[in-house]
C-alpha cells in the first residue's frame, strides 16, 4: 500500500467552480499535513499546513483533515484560470523528518 | 516576503564529476531539507538537517551525497561522483519551527551527461 495516494487527474473545471482535491494516507504516525501548488518546472509553493483534524481556512482555500479516515482534502472556492497547476499533498511527522508527497493532481480551470 | 533561494538555476555536468548545489534558507529558519524531483515523477525526500546534524536521510542519500551548513546562511548539497540517474530538479526547503510549514526554493535543474 502506498504511503500517500492522490488522483493524478487531470481535473478540468469552469472558472468560478469549487474544486475538491483529495489524498489518502496509510500510516497514522503522520501528524502533519501540507498542500502545495506547483507550476511546471517550478518549486512547490506552500498553500496550507495543519497538524490537527478539522478545517483550516485561508482566503479561497480550505484544508480539511480527517485522521480517523486518513483522508485529507483541499477545497478551492471561486476557482480562477491562474489556479491551473499541479496540487501536491504532503504528510509528515514533524519538522525534523521527511515529508512524503503525493503524485499530484493536475488542475485546469477553463475561462 | 522572505524566500528560499538556490544557485545555480541550471547545472550541466559530466558523469563522474562532483557538483555542489547551494541554497540560502529563510533567515530565521532552523530546519533544512533537500528534495529532488525527476521529470514527471513525485517529489522525493533526500535529507533533513537540524542543529548542525542530519536528522533523517533517505535510501537515495548514499555515500555519494553530503550536506553542509558552512556558515550561518548557506546550506549545500554535494554529489561526489554524479551518475546519469542523478539528473533531476533539486529543491532546498526550510522550516522555522517544529510542525511549521516547509518552504521550498525554486530549484536547481541538474543535468548529467
Amino acid at each position: 500500500q502506498k504511503e500517500v495516494e492522490q488522483d493524478p487527474g487531470p481535473l478540468s473545471v469552469p472558472e468560478g467552480a469549487i474544486v475538491s482535491l483529495n489524498c489518502t494516507y496509510s500510516n497514522s504516525a503522520f501528524q502533519y499535513f501540507m498542500w502545495y501548488r506547483q507550476y511546471s518546472r517550478k518549486g512547490p509553493e506552500l498553500l496550507m499546513y495543519t497538524y490537527s483534524s478539522g478545517n483550516k481556512e485561508d482566503g479561497r482555500f480550505t484544508a480539511q483533515v480527517d485522521k480517523s479516515s486518513k483522508y485529507i482534502s483541499l477545497f478551492i472556492r471561486d476557482s480562477q484560470p491562474s489556479d491551473s497547476a499541479t496540487y501536491l499533498c504532503a504528510i509528515g511527522r514533524d519538522s525534523r523528518y521527511k515529508l512524503i508527497f503525493g503524485s499530484g493532481t493536475r488542475l485546469l480551470v477553463r475561462p | 516576503e522572505p524566500e528560499v533561494t538556490q544557485t545555480p538555476s541550471h547545472q550541466v555536468t559530466q558523469m563522474g564529476q562532483e557538483v555542489i548545489l547551494r541554497c540560502v534558507p529563510i533567515s530565521n529558519h532552523l530546519y533544512f531539507y533537500w528534495y529532488r524531483q525527476i521529470l514527471g515523477q513525485k517529489v522525493e525526500f533526500l535529507v533533513s538537517f537540524y542543529n548542525n546534524e542530519i536528522s533523517e536521510k533517505s535510501e537515495i542519500f548514499d555515500d555519494q551525497f553530503s550536506v553542509e551548513r558552512p556558515d550561518g546562511s548557506n546550506f549545500t548539497l554535494k554529489i561526489r561522483s554524479t551518475k546519469l540517474e542523478d539528473s533531476a530538479m533539486y529543491f532546498c526547503a526550510s522550516s522555522e519551527v517544529e510542525r511549521g510549514g516547509q518552504f521550498f526554493g525554486p530549484g536547481t535543474r541538474l543535468t548529467v551527461l
